[in-house]
């Protein structure tokens, strides 16, 4: 079956840092989100992007966050400068056709702490 | 505000039991739910989707229902075995897909 990929799968950053968390959806899925998984808490909606251009963003995607398609494959994950806060699992999906009734298929993750 | 919410932090059961996971949403009424599995370090792995007119849905051991009217879902994995061990996220989808915290499922031999 095909695969979302995510790289690195860990992370680790300073404070103030940018990182940068890439992705690469499956190759005919149009729509592409990030979630993120604080530890032992619940998996948390940030954005999704279709057609180059973010169609929803939850109130934790602020201004430190950005998306990007920079090419045909990848899908990035962008925050500007670190906080302690941002300690999480990201998790990159994807969907065909972006539909309600349609599954999503998740990466494995790219665990990203921040000291 | 819209919730979808899963009641059982933790359920542990013994291998062969059925194991029952409650899903319960609140102020909405989904056209689908949704039923991801989980395992630790990794991204949720979608099982099941039910829609509001169908009271049931299966795929071989496991099955979901869902009523309106109580505004609940239940998932259902029968002669469970120690492999069923995971985090099982219900998941609600409005203009995005948004999980519940997950119920975490321990089958021992």
């Amino acid at each position: 079956e095909p695969e979302v990929t995510q790289t690195p799968s860990h992370q680790v950053t300073q404070m103030g840092q940018e990182v940068i968390l890439r992705c690469v959806p499956i190759s005919n899925h149009l729509y592409f989100y990030w979630y993120r998984q604080i530890l032992g808490q619940k998996v948390e909606f940030l954005v999704s992007f279709y057609n180059n251009e973010i169609s929803e963003k939850s109130e934790i995607f602020d201004d430190q966050f950005s998306v990007e398609r920079p090419d045909g494959s990848n899908f990035t994950l962008k925050i500007r400068s670190t906080k302690l806060e941002d300690s999480a699992m990201y998790f990159c999906a994807s969907s065909e056709e972006g539909r309600d009734n349609e599954k999503l298929f998740f990466g494995s993750g790219t665990q990203l702490s921040v000291l | 505000s819209q919730k979808i919410e899963q009641n059982s932090e933790a359920l542990n059961i013994q291998e062969g039991k059925t194991a029952t996971l409650t899903c319960n949403y609140t102020n909405y009424s989904p056209a689908y739910l949704q039923w991801y599995r989980q395992d630790p370090g990794r991204g949720p792995v979608f099982l099941l989707l039910i829609r509001e007119n169908e009271k049931e849905k299966r795929k071989e051991r496991l099955k979901v229902t869902f009523d309106t009217t109580l505004k609940q879902s239940l998932f259902h994995i029968t002669a469970s075995q120690p492999a069923d061990s995971a985090t099982y996220l219900c998941a609600r989808v409005t203009d995005k897909l948004i999980f519940g915290t997950g119920t975490r499922l321990q089958v021992f031999p």
